[in-house]
Parts: structure tokens; sequence; C-alpha cells
């Protein structure tokens, strides 16, 4: 089965950019989203096929993916943005998240 | 807006069953795929189940294949998860989850989550 890895956590001081990755067989073949989720909240999407941003969320936030790597790059780094980030893609019919990572702002 | 609210989770012993329910609102339901997600207390999301906007095809976990049914009312507007032979590893919050096209490719909007133990 199709396994997407992320690293557990991640560390950005305030103001600074944070990038979180996501590692996966050829995953530049596949369309890759990002979700955030904050301790007891549901999950949002952050980023859909790549690169894409849902209505309402900042333009700090941005994706990219080729070869084996996708990343979400989040720039001038809030408080606010310290959360969980998990990715997500579909493999066959499945849908496969990685393990996700923890994002503190310093 | 649009809304998901699951319902149905509860306490239930290992080999026992327990349906999910989820109400949706906001959107034409019968145009969208919805998937069920869940999270076992303090670990990551795990994909589920989905089911195409008509029901036509649907995709499971390996985790829960054989054990786990998912499926929709378009004419009632309900979604359901109906969980047989549940297991402590079942244990965890169940999220109800709208996808952003009728066949599959990213969660737009999540519910709040229903809790399902699952414990003697």
């Amino acid at each position: 089965s199709y396994e997407l890895t992320q690293p557990l956590s991640v560390s950005v001081a305030l103001g600074q950019t944070a990038r979180i990755t996501c590692g996966g067989n050829n995953i530049g073949n596949k369309h890759v989203h990002w979700y955030q989720q904050k301790p007891g909240q549901a999950p949002v999407l952050v980023i859909y096929s790549d690169s894409n941003r849902p209505s309402g969320i900042p333009e700090r936030f941005s994706g990219s993916n080729s070869g084996n790597t996708a990343t979400l790059t989040i720039s001038r780094a809030q408080a606010g943005d310290e959360a969980d980030y998990y990715c997500q893609v579909w493999d066959s019919s499945d849908v496969v998240f990685g393990g996700g990572t923890k994002l503190t702002v310093l | 807006q649009v809304q998901l609210v699951e319902s149905g989770g509860g306490v239930v012993q290992p080999g026992g069953s327990l349906r999910l329910s989820c109400a949706p609102s906001g959107f034409t339901f019968s145009s969208f795929g919805i998937h069920w997600v869940r999270q076992a207390p303090g670990k990551g999301l795990e994909w589920v189940a989905f089911i195409w906007y008509d029901g036509n095809n649907k995709y499971y976990a390996d985790s829960v294949k054989g054990r786990f049914t998912i499926s929709r009312d378009n004419s009632k507007n309900t979604l359901y998860l109906q969980m047989n032979s549940l297991r402590p590893e079942d244990t965890a919050v169940y999220y109800c989850a709208k996808d952003r096209a009728a066949a599959g490719t990213s969660v737009d909007y999540w519910g709040q989550g229903t809790l399902v133990t699952v414990s003697s």
C-alpha cells in the first residue's frame, strides 16, 4: 500500500517561513491535499491539488509537488498557525493520509 | 453554510455493532462524494471509507473491509456507516467529511465527529 512520510514536528520562529514535507513514491504524479487541525477541532483544508488555496485561506499558505516530495509552505508564520498538518492523496481507490506534522511557532 | 452532523457514537463491547449517521446541510448532498475518516485518541487521521455521489461506488480501508459498510440515502439526505465486529482498535472519533467532487478528490468540509469507544 502507498505510504506518505511526514516529519513528526517542525518548528518555526514567529514571522519566518515554515516548510512541511510529505514524501511518497513518485508523489509528483499525484494530487496532494493538505489539512490543518488544531486541538479539539475538525481538520480544515488549506491546500488542494498541490497548490490551490480554498477561499478563506490566507495567501501565506502555499504548496508545491514534484518528484518524491510535496511541500506545504507557510510564510510569515503566526501563533495561530500552530497546529497539526496532514497531507493526503488518492492511490488507486484508497485515500491515504500522512502521519501528520506538529508545527510549533516559537 | 455547509454543515455535517454525525450521530450514533457511543460505547460498545468488542464484537458488537453500531450504526453512525451523518446529516448534511447547506449543499446539494446528491452531487458530492462523502468520506468517513477516523482519529484514534492522540493519533493521526485515518481514512475509513468513501462513497460516490450516487452510491454506485464504495471504497474501504483494508482495516475495515468486510466489517464496515458505507451507504447513503439521497432521498433522505443522510449518510450511514454500519460497523460490525467492532474491535478495541476501532475506538476513535469518526468524522463525516464532504468531498469537493462527485467521485473523490479532497475533503472541503468536515463534521465535528462522533466518538466510538469499543471496550468491555
